[in-house]
């Protein structure tokens, strides 16, 4: 069955240091996406992408970067991580080729940064 | 302005009884597209209904209905016969074209005592 996996489930890590979040979907879907949820804030969009090669900022885009060489793959990198990004990060994709259809979430990614 | 609001932060009620969750967005676009999603405990999110802004029908799928009024730009959620299962963080959210982007709102914690 077509899946969206996303490691690691969990992540401890220190103030300054990069982290790498990765997210694999085998939907064969063009789109994916990064959010955060926190507490009183929903979800929020950092990056996201509609193909190899595409990349977009989204609303909380600080901090983070994102590239996307193939199909399957969209990891995200805390290039110098912060206590503020101690979060739940959420990887989705969808089909088509813009963004209006149908996202489906990975299980998530508890990061917490000391 | 917040473009989707989840006015119920919490609700909680007893088995058996029908509920439903409110959900208001803001747009300026003529298409766009309004979502369901369901967060359980255990963390993930799981899609319910995606509608585009041309259909107004009304949605039933067993115990969900879903009442989209377009005149006051709001996307109700209606579970009957409430069950324990039903317990989650609900969340609306709006892909609006202009934005290209999901928004989502802060969400409804749901608990259905037995």
């Amino acid at each position: 069955d077509a899946e969206i996996t996303q490691s690691p489930r969990h992540k401890i890590t220190e103030t300054g240091r990069q982290v790498t979040l990765a997210c694999h979907q085998t939907w064969n879907h063009n789109n994916m996406f990064w959010y955060r949820q926190d507490l009183g804030h929903g979800l929020r969009l950092i990056h996201y992408s509609y193909g190899v090669q595409d990349t977009n900022k989204g609303e909380v885009s600080d901090g983070y970067s994102v590239s996307r060489s193939n199909t399957e793959d969209l990891p995200l990198t805390l290039e110098s991580a912060a206590s503020s990004q101690t979060s739940v990060y959420f990887c989705a994709t969808s089909k088509g080729l813009a963004g209006q259809e149908t996202q489906y979430f990975g299980p998530g990614t508890r990061l917490l940064v000391l | 302005a917040q473009k989707v609001t989840q006015a119920q932060t919490e609700i909680s009620v007893v088995e058996k009884e029908d509920v439903t969750l409110d959900c208001v967005y803001e747009t300026r676009d003529t298409t766009y597209y309004l979502f369901w999603y369901k967060q359980p405990p255990s963390g993930e999110l799981v899609f319910l209904i995606r509608r585009n802004s041309f259909d107004e029908q009304n949605e039933i799928s067993g115990r969900y209905s879903w009442n989209f009024q377009k005149s006051t730009s709001s996307f109700n959620f209606t579970i009957t016969a409430s069950q324990v299962v039903d317990s989650a963080v609900y969340f609306c959210a709006l892909w609006e074209t202009s934005g290209s982007r999901l928004t989502f709102g802060e969400g409804t914690q749901l608990t259905v005592n037995p």
